[in-house]
C-alpha cells in the first residue's frame, strides 16, 4: 500500500481563489509528522508547512494551512488567495517515528497551475 | 549564507563510468540526506547521515556509496553507473535528525547513457 497518496496529478485554479491539495497517508505508527514541499519549475524543493501527529491545532504558515483530519488520515494543504507564483509541483511527505527511521516518504505530487 | 549547494548541476555518464556528487551546507546542520527524484515517483531516500561520522541506508541504496567527509560535506558516489540511475539527485540537510524542516539543494540532473 502507498504510504502517501496524492490523487490529483494536476489542478488548474483561477488566481485569487483558494485551492486545496489532497493528501492521504497510511501508517500504524502513533507518532509521525506530515510535510508539504513546493517544487517550482526551477527545480528546488521548498519547505512549506509541518504537522505533527500529536499537534492539537492545524498548522498554518502565512497563506498555507494544513487541514489535518487524523481519523481520516488526511493532511490536505490549503492555499488561500492563490497567486501566479504558486504554480508549481506540490509534494506531501510523511516521517514515521520508528526508532532509527529518518526517512521522509514522499507522494507523487500534484502539479498546480494558477490561471490569471 | 548559501544554504545547501550541490555540484555539478548536470552530468552525462556512460554506463559503467563512476562519479561523485558533491554536497555542502553552511548552516551548521548535523544531519544530511541524499534523495533521488524520478518522474511520477516523488523523492526517495538513498542514504542519510544523522550526524558527522555516521551514515545509514535509506529506501534505495543499491548502487551508491556515501561519505560524510566532515560536518559540512556529504558526497554520493556511483561506482558503476547504470541507465536506471538516470534521475535528479537532491541533497538536503536538517539541524537535527528529526527536525521539522529539511533544506534542499538545487539538485543534480544525471543522465546515464
Amino acid at each position: 500500500a502507498q504510504k502517501i497518496t496524492q490523487t490529483q496529478p494536476g489542478m488548474f485554479v483561477q488566481e485569487k481563489e483558494a485551492v486545496t491539495l489532497d493528501c492521504t497517508y497510511d501508517t500504524s505508527d502513533p507518532s509521525y509528522g506530515l510535510f508539504w514541499y513546493k517544487q517550482p519549475s526551477s527545480g528546488e524543493m521548498i519547505f512549506l508547512i509541518y504537522q505533527g501527529s500529536y499537534d492539537q491545532q492545524n498548522a498554518t504558515e502565512g497563506r498555507y494551512s494544513l487541514n489535518f483530519q487524523k481519523a481520516r488520515k488526511s493532511a490536505n494543504l490549503v492555499i488561500s488567495a492563490s497567486q501566479l507564483g504558486d504554480s508549481a509541483m506540490y509534494f506531501c511527505a510523511m516521517r514515521e517515528a520508528a526508532f532509527g527511521n529518518e526517512k521522509l516518504t514522499f507522494g507523487t505530487g500534484t502539479r498546480l497551475t494558477i490561471i490569471p | 549564507n548559501a544554504g545547501v549547494t550541490q555540484t555539478p548541476k548536470f552530468q552525462v555518464l556512460k554506463t559503467g563510468q563512476s562519479m561523485t556528487l558533491q554536497c555542502a551546507q553552511d548552516m551548521n546542520h548535523n544531519s544530511m540526506y541524499w534523495y533521488r527524484q524520478d518522474p511520477g515517483m516523488g523523492l526517495r531516500l538513498i542514504y542519510y547521515s544523522a550526524s558527522e561520522g555516521t551514515t545509514d541506508k535509506g529506501e534505495v541504496p543499491n548502487g551508491y556509496n556515501v561519505s560524510r567527509l566532515n560536518k559540512r560535506e556529504f558526497s554520493l558516489r556511483l561506482e558503476s553507473a547504470a541507465p536506471s540511475q538516470t534521475s535528479v539527485y537532491f541533497c538536503a540537510s536538517s539541524s537535527v535528525p528529526r527536525a521539522n524542516e529539511q533544506f534542499f539543494g538545487p539538485g543534480t540532473r544525471l543522465t546515464v547513457l
